[in-house]
């Protein structure tokens, strides 16, 4: 079955660092990947997508890579701010399957 | 102008009760899901509705019953509520068929806020 691994967490750092969330997955086919931010008490909210191999989704400085040979979709931020402390999600969805399935979260929180 | 919208946000109750958690969502799109959030953050899919016909029942409890009265609903009624239900559960929706390109598929999956769930 499917199935998305990512760094547990937690992570601290200070504002302006570099941001790496290492996500890799496992599928049957071919499956579209997800990153989606949780806020403190608020719902998900999708951050970037990629739909096949080699494309780079990208939205508000966050950067990820689709990459097929390593199975991998990892998330990067060139310098982090106080506000992008959040749950980070990676999912991964099959072509003909309706469902995402989803990583365990990563807790980021970033330090002024 | 909310997109998907859950109530209550808050949900307290007693052990063997019944509850109901109503979505709705103004995007208009055909498929509408719920998801579980577990204390520890993990989410898992319950149940999916495309057009109001069930397409995705995993494997949870009869106990929850989903209910779809129309493309733009989808409660959820819980029966002898147990204090392992308590969770963050998540409605979410997305436009599965585009009659312009019947061959689209991944459409993003647009969350609501969120009903706190917790039974004492």
């Amino acid at each position: 079955g499917n199935s998305v691994t990512q760094m547990e967490g937690p992570v601290t750092l200070s504002e302006e660092a570099f941001l790496t969330i290492n996500c890799t997955y496992t599928a049957t086919g071919y499956p579209s990947l997800f990153w989606y931010v949780q806020y403190p008490g608020e719902g998900l909210q999708l951050l970037l997508k990629a739909t096949k191999a080699d494309d780079k989704g990208s939205n508000k400085g966050f950067e990820a890579t689709y990459r097929k040979e390593t199975t991998s979709f990892h998330l990067e931020k060139g310098s982090v701010q106080v506000s992008d402390s959040a749950v980070y999600f990676c999912a991964l969805r099959e072509s003909s399957n309706y469902k995402l399935t989803f990583g365990k979260g990563t807790l980021l929180t970033v330090n002024p | 102008d909310t997109a998907v919208s859950q109530t209550p946000k808050y949900l307290v109750t007693q052990m063997g009760n019944d509850k109901s958690i109503k979505c709705e969502q103004n995007l208009g799109h055909d498929t509408m899901y719920w998801y579980k959030q577990d204390s520890k953050k993990f989410l898992k899919i319950m149940f999916s509705y495309n057009n109001k016909e069930l397409i995705i029942n995993e494997t949870v409890p009869n106990r929850f019953s989903p209910k779809s009265p129309d493309k733009a609903h989808l409660n959820l009624h819980i029966n002898s509520l147990e204090l392992g239900d308590s969770a963050v559960y998540f409605c979410a929706s997305s436009q599965e068929f585009v009659e312009t390109d019947p061959y689209r598929y991944q459409e993003t999956q647009y969350f609501g806020p969120g009903t706190r769930l917790l039974v004492l």
